[in-house]
């Protein structure tokens, strides 16, 4: 099963480039990757997802290298309203091998 | 567009007591998924929904929760009887079919605290 690791927790700052990696060993070949945010008293929401190499939207960037074992979210200018727990997702459950399994999470701090 | 819908949002049940959580989609959505998150950790996936059909239930606790989705589109989850460690938010989510890079869309959850 492609369970992941991530950071317990990170603290940073607003205007800061927050970058949170995440460890996917047991990745399967048709495994994408996504990742999740979640505010207090809300369900996760949705921020990005890819499968290799770079994908870019509106608030975040995902890079993942050539043996897709690890992806980092890079949040670019955090401010106070990122502060929150983000979610690495492997796996969709479309296949025996392909569990859809949230890890705990990296519970992200930012400050004034 | 109305988003994945809940209720109730927030439950207190004494253990042994039966509870039931609703859940309805993002319309046209066919897959649907129930979680359960305990405080400080992930959600963790419970029974998943194509259509109608339960294709994943491998995570939930059969003895005493039961789940449907009689026509495809609206869901109960039930557990009965409640016990103390099935305190937790319960959370439904929905995606559009069955395409390998799917995202989900979750509700606000059920809070449940059983007494």
């Amino acid at each position: 099963l492609a369970k992941t690791t991530q950071p317990i927790s990170m603290d940073s700052y607003e205007g800061q480039e927050v970058n949170i990696t995440c460890s996917h060993n047991n990745i399967a070949t048709n495994d994408y990757i996504t990742w999740y945010q979640q505010f207090p008293s809300q369900g996760p929401r949705f921020i990005i997802q890819g499968y290799k190499t770079k994908v870019t939207n509106e608030v975040a960037s995902l890079f993942i290298p050539a043996d897709r074992k690890s992806s980092t979210l890079s949040l670019p200018r955090v401010s106070l309203s990122d502060t929150a727990v983000y979610y690495c997702l492997v796996g969709t459950g479309y296949s025996s091998a392909s569990k859809i399994i949230f890890g705990s999470g990296t519970r992200l701090s930012i400050r004034p | 567009e109305a988003g994945v819908v809940q209720s109730p949002r927030y439950k207190i049940i004494e253990k042994k007591q039966p509870v039931a959580f609703w859940c309805n989609p993002i319309s046209g959505h066919n897959t649907l998924y129930w979680y359960r998150q305990n405080l400080g950790q992930g959600p963790e996936l419970l029974i998943r929904y194509e259509n109608e059909e339960a294709v994943d239930d491998s995570q939930l606790p059969k003895d005493r929760f039961s789940a449907e989705r009689l026509k495809g589109v609206d869901s109960t989850l039930k557990i009965q009887p409640a016990e103390l460690g099935d305190s937790a938010v319960y959370l439904c989510a929905s995606s559009p079919g069955t395409v390998d890079r799917d995202t989900q869309y979750f509700g606000p959850g059920t809070r449940l605290t059983v007494l």
